[in-house]
């Protein structure tokens, strides 16, 4: 059992590219996450799913997109990376006790 | 104010010591409330969770949650440096957790 898989590990990425984060998970969770973590922030809510088919935005989603077409996958999708988006992104997905459990993270650099 | 406070520290405890770790929330209709470990390059744990008022007990980990004055708190005993990380304090907010910006705490052998 994997758990929660991500991809890439880490990324270099030029400003203005578009970039998919990829997350898949096994564990038939119906909600998932995206955050990021910065120094000093702690961890910032992107967006999220409860549910196959249904989305929501967090605290900060603007320049993000998340798409859940079945209930193994949440891509997270930067349309035109800028460097404030320089950050470590973290899958996270949850049972119904609400109990997160993460993914072991994507480090993103964009020049 | 934020949602979830935290000292960030660091917090610097001997070996064998008690850690103790505080979170102050907001939100007083707040029912669920998590701690999470993460080490340094790593991903979020969780290591406790608690739901009730009073504490709760695993190993060497007790929580104890206070909603009247709005607090949740870590005990760690027997500190170890395998402790040595950051740790996390989450409430149940709507549809989501609710992250404090988290404790960095280093045991000294």
């Amino acid at each position: 059992i994997a758990g929660i898989t991500q991809a890439p590990t880490s990324q270099i990425l030029a400003a203005g590219r578009r970039m998919t984060l990829r997350c898949t998970q096994d564990m038939r969770h119906n909600a998932m996450y995206w955050y990021r973590q910065d120094l000093g922030l702690g961890l910032r809510l992107i967006h999220y799913s409860n549910t196959a088919g249904t989305t929501g935005k967090g605290e900060v989603p603007d320049g993000y997109s998340v798409s859940r077409a079945n209930t193994d996958d949440f891509p997270l999708t930067l349309a035109s990376a800028v460097p404030s988006q320089t950050s470590v992104y973290f899958c996270a997905s949850s049972d119904t006790t609400d109990t997160q459990y993460f993914g072991p993270g994507t480090r993103l650099t964009v020049l | 104010q934020k949602e979830v406070e935290q000292n960030s520290g660091p917090l610097s405890v001997p070996e064998g010591a008690i850690a103790s770790l505080n979170c102050t929330y907001s939100d007083r209709v707040s029912q669920s409330f998590f701690w999470y470990r993460q080490y340094s390059g790593k991903s979020p744990e969780l290591i406790m969770s608690i739901y009730s008022n009073g504490d709760k007990e695993d190993g060497r980990f007790t929580a104890q949650l206070n909603k009247a004055s709005q607090y949740v708190s870590l005990l760690i005993r027997d500190s170890q440096p395998s402790d040595s990380a950051t740790y996390l304090c989450a409430r149940r907010g709507a549809q989501k957790l609710v992250f404090g910006q988290g404790t960095r705490l280093t045991i000294n052998p």
